[in-house]
């Protein structure tokens, strides 16, 4: 099966610093990326889609100037969470989809963020 | 519009007795549904998914579900838990539109007594 890496898996940072999150595809083309972020006992809430090449897709709510995401290739996407504020503290998970629909959704072990 | 709800929030079994995670969907177009299992602190495994082949699908670690269009329902089902099988549990469905987004549902805890 598809393979993902997603580091850090946890990061502490201070107040208005920036923080990078990746997320690498290790053994397929990811033509779609997902980034997902889960407050604590909550569901995960997609943030924003993104196709390589192209610019991400933000759902309602979420702040792109924010939660900056780059997709430049196939095999890796980055989301970085800029001038970073304790409310941002959160799990963020990345999901990718193969080429193919019924490849499937292979996710990431997610990065804890805390932001001091 | 797609939509998914997880009846229970949480559920509590004794080991080796049977588990039932329930899940009814809402989509526009014919779904693709997924069981995804979280341990603490740790990212999503997929147990199980349906994409309209047979509708009684089998998963890891002896989990199974079964896709019902009459009753829109994706109950997750093993017929003996173990104390490992203890975590969160999510029923997630997605359709060919708008760029395949997933839908998660809320959430069920797990919880395995001795």
């Amino acid at each position: 099966g598809a393979v993902v890496s997603q580091h850090p898996s946890w990061v502490i940072c201070k107040s208005g610093t920036s923080v990078k999150i990746e997320c690498r595809s290790l053994d397929f083309q990811a033509t779609t990326m997902f980034w997902y972020r889960q407050f604590p006992k909550q569901s995960l809430m997609l943030m924003a889609t993104s196709n390589e090449g192209s610019k991400a897709t933000y759902e309602q709510g979420v702040e792109k100037d924010k939660f900056l995401i780059n997709h430049a290739s196939l095999t890796l996407s980055t989301l970085t969470v800029t001038s970073a504020h304790p409310e941002d503290s959160s799990f963020y998970i990345c999901s990718l989809q193969g080429a193919t629909f019924d490849y499937g959704y292979t996710f990431g072990s997610g990065t804890r963020l805390t932001v001091v | 519009a797609q939509s998914v709800t997880q009846l229970d929030s949480h559920v509590s079994v004794s080991e080796g007795t049977p588990v039932l995670l329930r899940c009814n969907y809402s989509s526009s177009y014919s779904p693709s549904l997924f069981w995804y299992v979280q341990h603490p602190n740790k990212g999503l495994q997929l147990l199980l998914k349906y994409t309209s082949a047979a509708t009684l699908v089998k998963g890891i670690n002896g989990f199974e579900a079964e896709f019902k269009k009459s009753e829109t329902s994706f109950h997750l089902t093993k017929p003996s838990a173990h104390m490992s099988d203890a975590a969160e549990y999510f029923c997630v469905v997605s359709d060919n539109t708008g760029g395949f987004k997933t839908i998660f549902g809320a959430g069920t805890r797990l919880f395995v007594k001795a």
